[in-house]
């Protein structure tokens, strides 16, 4: 199985900073035959179902606001949050779709700081 | 809009079964794979099971495997989970999700508890 891990476990970052959470996977999810990571972004907030942010890694789901964004390739990836707003607090997950199982990595708290 | 609508979730024994559903409306159902994700209390998100538009493919999490059985009915628009011989650690709120070309998952339900405890 593909071990998602991410870091750190926990941030808090100012209204209006740059929140940066790092996703690294066991191996490499890059899928060299159409050149996509094979990879995906959540955010859940308390008490709620978790919403897709971001697929292929760096592609933004329709509607999701554009200070989210996905990088990096193979088993190094992050997800950034530039200006943050009070609505993103949340816990953040990384998913692989590469291989069976899918895996998520175990989660990152955003609070404010 | 497309909803999910779970249901069937709660207290069972250890060793005892429980059939969880999945409404679904606002999509064509037939058309998308469609999975169901746990979360346990307090824990992190981990995939279950997938099942491809027709039925014809599924695949599940090892830790499931022989106990339970990811099905849909196109006709009713619904997604089931038949969880046999449950374990204290199947404890966990259970998402119905669509996932789309069976990759990632665009669109959840609001999840239906389930308890195995004695």
């Amino acid at each position: 199985d593909i071990v998602m891990t991410q870091s750190p476990d926990s941030l808090a970052v100012s209204l209006g900073e740059r929140a940066t959470i790092n996703c690294k996977s066991s191996q490499s999810v890059l899928y060299s035959s159409n050149n996509k990571n094979f990879l995906a972004w959540y955010q859940q907030k308390p008490g709620q179902s978790p919403k897709l942010l971001i697929y292929w890694a760096s592609t933004r789901e329709s509607g999701v606001p554009d200070r989210f964004s996905g990088s990096g390739s193979g088993t190094d990836f992050a997800l950034t949050i530039t200006s943050l707003q009070a609505e993103d607090v949340a816990v953040y997950y990384c998913q692989q779709f590469y291989s069976s199982p899918w895996t998520f990595g175990q989660g990152t708290k955003l609070e404010i700081k | 809009e497309v909803q999910l609508v779970e249901s069937g979730g709660g207290l069972v024994q250890p060793g005892g079964s429980l059939r969880l559903s999945c409404a679904a409306s606002g999509l064509t159902f037939s058309r998308y794979w469609m999975s169901w994700v746990r979360q346990a209390p307090g824990k992190g998100l981990e995939w279950v099971a997938n099942i491809k538009e027709d039925g014809s493919e599924r695949y599940y999490v090892d830790s499931v495997k022989g106990r339970f059985t990811i099905s849909r009915d196109n006709a009713k628009n619904s997604l089931y989970l038949q969880m046999d011989s449950l374990r204290a650690e199947d404890t966990a709120v259970y998402f119905c999700a669509r996932a789309l070309y069976s990759y990632w998952f665009d669109h959840w339900g609001q999840g239906t508890p389930v308890t195995v405890s004695s």
